[in-house]
């Protein structure tokens, strides 16, 4: 079975820019998660969604980042407009509420923002 | 609210030595528990999880068990190999939040030849 499917893998935009970021979570899975990787802050949690319902974004750095989910399949992280500070891998995961608990990451889109 | 503590990297080791990542938790209620591990360039990886309290997780030789009276669940190998070298993350989720996991800092194991 596939995994959580993020595009692109690597993205370099500058400054200013629009980028949206892609996921199709595992199938059949109701949950998905957006964070954020840095070396100086770590693992966060942006948002994430139960059902295709955003549930908690307090996460969301500023109105900058949005994110949506239109169906079970699919979802994006846009940042609009980008900043050098942006800069970081982004990561969709997924999981079965139903089923305990565990999540499961897609590879990460490594943005660069120059 | 939720969080998780475990030990700052890097932790650096020999080939076949003993592994131990100290993770403690702080969490209402009875949260189920888990270790990810992330190579280099890849995303988490969900390495072992326990839900209850006493529970042992293992998996490609490591273990760890749920332990409520200290709350800690910390991770161990008995031999490591230099594959393990990775960043691992203890995390927590509450049963009771969507899923939400709260993680640690991650530990940075290198373990050399």
């Amino acid at each position: 079975d596939a995994g959580v499917i993020q595009s692109p893998r690597h993205e370099v935009t500058e400054m200013g820019q629009e980028v949206t970021l892609r996921c199709k979570p595992i199938s059949g899975h109701n949950s998905l998660f957006w964070y954020r990787q840095t070396m100086m802050r770590g693992l966060e949690l942006l948002i994430y969604f139960n059902n295709n319902v955003p549930i908690d974004d307090s996460g969301m750095p500023e109105d900058r980042f949005s994110a949506k989910m239109p169906n079970a399949s699919f979802s994006t992280l846009k940042i609009q407009p980008s900043e050098p500070r942006d800069s970081a891998v982004y990561f969709c995961a997924s999981s079965l509420s139903s089923a305990g608990y565990e999540q499961y990451f897609g590879p990460g889109t490594r943005l660069t923002v120059t | 609210g939720d969080s998780v503590t475990q030990m700052e990297g890097p932790v650096t080791l020999s080939e076949e030595a003993f592994l131990t990542i100290n993770c403690t938790y702080t969490a209402t209620g009875y949260p189920s528990l888990f270790w990810y591990v992330q190579y280099p360039g890849e995303g988490l990886q969900l390495l072992l999880k326990a839900t209850k309290a006493d529970d042992k997780g293992s998996n490609k030789g490591f273990e760890a068990t749920y332990r409520k009276e200290t709350t800690s669940f910390h991770l161990e190998k008995g031999s490591v190999q230099v594959s393990d070298s990775a960043v691992y993350f203890c995390a927590l989720s509450p049963k009771a939040a969507g899923n939400k996991l709260t993680f640690g800092g991650g530990t940075r194991v290198l373990v050399k030849p």
